[in-house]
């Protein structure tokens, strides 16, 4: 059974640097088939997807044009993990953030629980 | 990007009706398309796959359509586990896109 555990702070200053990880539980990182994305959700973006991972022979990063600037998705094949960094965060980047698998018949179908991360000094 | 269109953005019903949800691509998507739903606090929850494939565990009373760019989510009969809301999003192209979420209460 795959799992995602998410971790964290939640709440960062702005100008500073978001930093999350998501633990991987019964896949790979490395996985052939699958692609490692962090997706946020805030009342006034909704769901928006930030960026993905994945491995096809070398590792691939692909992320949304209104973040590519700031962000940063990274494998650790060491513990089997992902994580994201944006950098230069304002109150607008406050949302709830996951990590999500997506799998080889192009959906999310694992996700982290979540986590609240609040930009505020 | 491809922008997604859901309808209505919220809706009240019954247990034991029959509900419909739609969305609309901004362009061609093939069937790279999928349904999810959210419960508070809680992530969203894969239900469709492909337009029209039920993910593993989900009841046969959620069934997915599709003609052209248009797709339709439909509940059979209501159940209470089923108010929640309800998101579309198309795998067809990076950056993947969700719609604005329906949310169905009671």
């Amino acid at each position: 059974q795959v799992q995602l555990q998410q971790s964290g702070p939640g709440l960062v200053k702005p100008s500073q640097t978001l930093s999350l990880t998501c633990a991987i539980s019964g896949d790979s990182v490395s996985s052939n088939y699958a692609a490692w994305n962090w997706i946020r959700q805030s009342p006034s973006r909704g769901l928006e997807w930030l960026g993905r991972t994945y491995y096809r022979s070398k590792w691939y990063k692909d992320y949304a044009v209104s973040v590519k600037s700031r962000i940063s998705i990274n494998p650790d094949t060491s513990k089997n993990q992902f994580s994201l960094q944006l950098n230069s965060v304002t109150p607008e980047d406050t949302a709830v953030y996951y990590c999500a698998r997506r799998n080889d018949y192009e959906a999310f179908d694992i996700w982290g629980q979540g986590t609240m991360v609040t930009v505020s000094s | 990007d491809i922008h997604m269109t859901q309808s209505p953005s919220s809706l009240s019903a019954s247990v034991g009706d029959r509900v419909t949800i739609t969305c609309r691509a901004s362009q061609s998507i093939a069937s790279y398309f999928n349904w999810y739903q959210q419960k508070p606090g809680k992530a969203p929850e894969l239900l469709i796959y492909a337009a029209s494939s039920l993910q593993s565990g989900v009841p046969s009373r959620f069934s997915g359509t599709e003609s052209g760019t248009d797709f339709t989510l439909t509940i059979s009969s209501l159940q209470p586990e089923d108010f929640a809301t309800y998101y579309c999003q198309q795998s067809y192209s990076s950056p993947f896109t969700f719609g604005q979420g329906t949310k169905l209460e009671i």
